[in-house]
């Protein structure tokens, strides 16, 4: 079946830090892959999508891959700030389906340190 | 515009009891899907409706029920709580019922549900 898998939170970092949160994900068909942000006592926000192998997905300074050999879509981002503190979530959504549910990981919670 | 909006935001619940959540999408919307996420996972799709009528159902008793209103929006019933059923309830709206290269769909804040 379809499932994605984070990396194990939570990722602490220092201000300015590069960040890489990784996610595979194990798909039938040809998923569209997304990275969705929940910050605290908030609901989910997309933040990129991928639709595509090959496809890059960016916005607000992050960046993902969508890497069909490798069954990757990797979150990356040059230099994070205390704001980017949130929980990130993987997800796809297999485009073959009857429904255009989500597929989620369990989200890696990211805290950026001043 | 306004978002998706969820109400109530806080709700709490004994075992046994029903509950209702609501649920409107943005306007233009013509899809609504329930997720419920449990403390530190992610969310788990629940249902999926579209033009009022069922279009998929995860993987949930049949204590959770759903429907769509002429106008959109739509309502999440859960009877018999459980402890487990202790979450928050996520909706999504999207413009399309069928999935799509790169249809997206917008969350609402939630209802944060505790059942004692």
């Amino acid at each position: 079946g379809n499932s994605v898998t984070q990396m194990e939170g939570p990722v602490t970092l220092s201000e300015e830090a590069f960040l890489t949160i990784n996610c595979t994900y194990t798909a039938t068909g040809y998923p569209s892959l997304f990275w969705y942000v929940q910050y605290p006592g908030e609901g989910l926000q997309l933040l990129l999508k991928a639709t595509k192998a090959d496809d890059k997905g960016s916005n607000k300074g992050f960046e993902a891959t969508y890497r069909k050999e490798t069954t990757s879509f990797h979150l990356e981002k040059g230099s994070v700030q205390v704001s980017d503190s949130a929980v990130y979530f993987c997800a796809l959504r297999n485009e073959g389906g009857a429904t255009n549910k989500l597929i989620f990981g369990t989200g890696t919670l990211l805290a950026v340190q001043p | 515009d306004a978002g998706v909006t969820q109400s109530p935001t806080h709700l709490i619940k004994t075992r046994g009891q029903h509950v209702t959540l609501r649920c409107s999408p943005i306007s233009g919307h013509k899809s609504v899907s329930w997720y419920q996420q449990v403390l530190g996972q992610g969310p788990q799709f629940i249902f999926q409706y579209y033009e009022k009528e069922e279009r998929g159902r995860g993987n949930f008793p049949d204590r959770f029920s759903a429907r769509q209103f002429p106008n959109y929006s739509s309502e999440l019933n859960v009877n018999a709580l459980l402890l487990g059923d202790s979450a928050l309830y996520l909706c999504a709206s999207s413009l399309s019922g069928y999935p799509g290269q790169g249809i997206e769909q917008y969350f609402g804040p939630g209802t944060r549900l505790t059942v004692t």
